[in-house]
């Protein structure tokens, strides 16, 4: 069970927007920034946004965050076949002595 | 550009400790710029972050796994490493090392809420079997 949540699964066409949400509470993410990774199939986690709406060099402006009080939303615009992997949510939680913590990861598929 | 690569045995016994080592290329452990951390992701499943260490040897560990884990760090061979004590089938998963970028500190002290892991090594599966 993760202390993040997110939907296990999420869909789109090609050219569409979708948006994956992360809900978290006052310790996470009510009171940290959130970051996203992308794991495309086989390969390792990539930083896709951090500091809750900051994108590194490289990865295209159709990728977006927002946070609002306890939960965040990733945006994809323009949706591309590329785009199918698993995203994750995290956050810092500032409960017992301080942890990192996850969502579930959820699995963009693109019809 | 910093690259990580995780290394060390695929299998290990129940009750038995896991060893893994990260190596880290075209960047320094030493660099006061970052912690460096070990994620592990059981076959399907999400991520679990398990600790961190910084060049000094300052270390903070999950909770939920603090009694079984140790990371260190060998400054001289540009490395850092990972042991899980009285593993078990549950602790079956794909290891990480990670370079974790300290987005703020001040006055001596970083917080890891600003912090974010980039780059990822390519993980490597450990089973624990018999």
């Amino acid at each position: 069970q993760s202390v993040l949540t997110q939907p296990p699964s999420a869909s789109g066409t090609p050219g569409q927007r979708v948006t994956i949400s992360c809900s978290g509470s006052s310790s996470n993410i009510g009171s940290n920034y959130v970051y996203w990774y992308q794991q495309l199939p086989g390969t390792a986690p990539k930083l896709l946004i951090y500091r809750n709406n900051q994108r590194p060099s490289g990865v295209p402006d159709r990728f977006s965050g927002s946070k609002s009080g306890t939960s965040a939303s990733l945006a994809i615009s323009g949706l591309r076949s590329e785009d199918e992997a698993d995203y994750y949510c995290a956050a810092w939680d500032d409960s017992l002595s301080g942890r990192w913590v996850f969502g579930g990861g959820t699995k963009l598929t693109v019809l | 550009q910093v690259q990580l690569q995780e290394s060390g045995p695929g299998l290990v016994k129940p009750s038995e400790t896991l060893s893994l080592t990260c190596t880290v290329s075209g960047g320094s452990v030493s660099s006061g710029s970052y912690y460096w951390s070990w994620i592990r992701q059981p076959p399907g499943k999400g991520l679990e972050w398990i600790g961190y260490i910084y060049y000094s040897g300052s270390t903070n560990y999950n909770p939920s796994l603090k009694s079984r884990v140790t990371i260190s760090v060998d400054t001289s061979k540009n490395q850092f490493s990972l042991k899980l004590s009285s593993v078990t089938a549950a602790d079956t998963a794909v290891y990480y090392c990670a370079r974790e970028v300290l987005g703020y500190c001040s006055g001596g002290s970083c917080y890891p809420g600003y912090n974010w892991f980039d780059p990822w090594g390519q993980g490597t599966l450990v089973t624990v079997s018999s």
